[in-house]
C-alpha cells in the first residue's frame, strides 16, 4: 500500500530556477528517502533523512523533515536541464519495508 | 558504491509461459533483496520481502504461487511470473540490502526489468 504522498505530481521550471516537492506520509517512520527516477530507468538514491534530523544537505539538495506534520521536502536549487526526472519519497517503517509514494515528473526547461 | 544487476534489462514473451528475472548484488553480501513492480507513470509498488534462505514475505494482494522468488545465496535472488498474461506486462525492480531485518537503512536498487506479455 502507498504511505508517502507527494505533491505537485508534475512541475515544470526554468534551468537555474529552485525546485521543491513535497511528501506527505500517514504512518510512524523510521527514515525517509528521496529517489530519483530518469524516464524507463533505475532509481538513483538521493538522500536519506532519519526520523530525528530535521534538515539535511547533498549538494545542491536540501531535505526537510517535520516528524509532527509527517511530511518532508526536496528542494532542488539552480535546477539543471539533467535534472529532469522523477522523484519518489519513499518512507521506511519499522518492519523494514520501503514505501514509495505517486512521485513527481520534474520537468528543468533550457 | 554497492551495484545490483538485473537480467534480462528486458524480455518479451507469449502469453502463458514463465519468465526469470535474476537480481544480483556485485559486490556485496545481500542479505535482504526487495521486488517491485512499476506500472508506466505510476510509483514502484512492493510486491514482495525476501531473506536469503527463507521463504520470501509476500505483500497484500500479491500472489505468491505467480510470482515465485527465490533467495538461494546472499547473492542472488530470483523473481519468476509464471504463466504471465498481458496484465503482467510492467517494470521489475529489485533491491538489495546488506543489512538482516530491521537494519536495512540502506537499499540498492537494480536497473529494472521491463516484461512485455504478448
Amino acid at each position: 500500500s502507498q504511505q508517502g504522498e507527494e505533491d505537485p505530481q508534475a512541475l515544470s521550471i526554468q534551468e537555474g530556477e529552485n525546485a521543491t516537492m513535497n511528501c506527505s506520509y500517514k504512518t510512524s517512520i523510521n527514515n525517509l528517502q528521496w529517489y530519483r527516477q530518469n524516464s524507463g530507468r533505475g532509481l538513483v538514491h538521493l538522500i536519506l533523512i532519519r526520523s530525528n534530523e530535521r534538515e539535511k544537505h547533498s549538494g545542491r539538495l536540501r531535505v526537510t523533515l517535520d516528524t509532527s506534520k509527517k511530511s518532508s521536502s526536496l528542494l532542488i536549487t539552480a535546477s539543471r536541464a539533467a535534472d529532469t526526472a522523477s522523484y519518489f519519497c519513499a518512507t521506511k517503517t519499522s518492519y523494514d519495508k520501503v514505501i514509495f509514494g505517486p512521485g513527481t515528473s520534474l520537468s528543468v526547461i533550457p | 558504491g554497492a551495484v545490483v544487476s538485473q537480467h534480462p534489462s528486458w524480455v518479451i514473451c507469449k502469453s502463458g509461459t514463465s519468465v526469470k528475472i535474476e537480481c544480483r548484488s556485485l559486490d556485496f553480501q545481500a542479505t535482504t533483496m526487495f521486488w517491485y513492480r512499476q506500472f508506466p507513470k505510476q510509483s514502484l509498488m512492493l510486491m514482495a520481502t525476501s531473506n536469503e534462505g527463507s521463504k520470501a514475505t509476500y505483500e497484500q494482494g500479491v500472489e505468491k504461487d505467480k510470482f515465485l522468488i527465490n533467495h538461494a545465496s546472499l547473492t542472488l535472488s530470483t523473481l519468476t511470473v509464471t504463466s504471465a498474461h498481458p496484465e503482467d506486462s510492467s517494470f521489475y525492480i529489485c533491491s538489495a540490502s546488506p543489512g538482516l531485518a530491521g537494519f536495512t537503512d540502506t537499499q540498492y536498487f537494480g536497473p529494472g526489468t521491463r516484461l512485455t506479455v504478448l
